[in-house]
């Protein structure tokens, strides 16, 4: 079945930081792959989606590359800010299981100012 | 315009009884999902509803919990008798529908613990 895998955390990160959450996944085919961001005391938020390979998803300075070569799908911002703490969480669609998301376990994301 | 809303919030039971869980979607949203999130875990679906009819439930807990969107516009999702295990976050989501991928929307969830 298909499956989502994210690096484990926390990650804590200073201020101006550069952060990288990897995310890797096993499907056949073609799935659509997103970062939905949780934060606290709020529900979740998509943050950046890409649907075909080498596609680049980007929102709030965030960015994703859609590596299929690879089946990854890391998350990347080149500067965090503390409003940046959140939960992330990577996810998966596939086209045989209509809409459903299969996501990963989830990163948290600390920003120390 | 409003976003997906639950109730209640929290909810805190003895393990064997009963408890409901309600979702109001985005208006004109056709879609709507209940994910269960485990602590230390990403939500994993329980239940897709298009407008009144089950879509995918082949990973709700038959047994206990029951879900049913009258009118295919709000929906109850009830767990009896609760386990241990249930503890969790309980999220609604909702989008507009069709076979394929469509931004899904989610509610704040509702932090059930068994006691």
């Amino acid at each position: 079945g298909n499956s989502v895998t994210q690096m484990e955390g926390p990650v804590t990160l200073s201020e101006e930081a550069f952060l990288t959450i990897n995310c890797t996944y096993t499907a056949t085919g073609y799935p659509s792959l997103f970062w939905y961001v949780q934060y606290p005391g709020e529900g979740l938020q998509l943050l950046l989606k890409a649907t075909k390979a080498d596609d680049k998803g980007s929102n709030k300075g965030f960015e994703a590359t859609y590596r299929k070569e690879t089946t990854s799908f890391h998350l990347e911002k080149g500067s965090v800010q503390v409003s940046d703490s959140a939960v992330y969480f990577c996810a998966l669609s596939h086209p045989t299981s209509g809409s459903r998301l299969t996501f990963g376990e989830g990163t948290q994301l600390t920003v120390n100012p | 315009e409003a976003g997906v809303a639950q109730s209640p919030r929290y909810k805190i039971i003895e393990k064997r009884q009963s408890v409901a869980f309600w979702c109001n979607p985005i208006s004109g949203h056709a879609t709507l999902y209940w994910y269960q999130q485990i602590l230390g875990q990403g939500p994993k679906l329980l239940i897709q509803f298009q407008n009144n009819g089950v879509v995918d439930d082949s990973q709700l807990p038959k047994d206990r919990f029951s879900a049913e969107r009258l009118k295919g516009v709000d929906s109850t999702l009830k767990i009896q008798p609760a386990k241990l295990e249930d503890s969790a976050v309980y999220l609604c989501a909702s989008s507009e529908g069709g076979p394929s991928y469509n931004e899904q929307f989610f509610g704040p969830g509702t932090r059930l613990t068994v006691l």
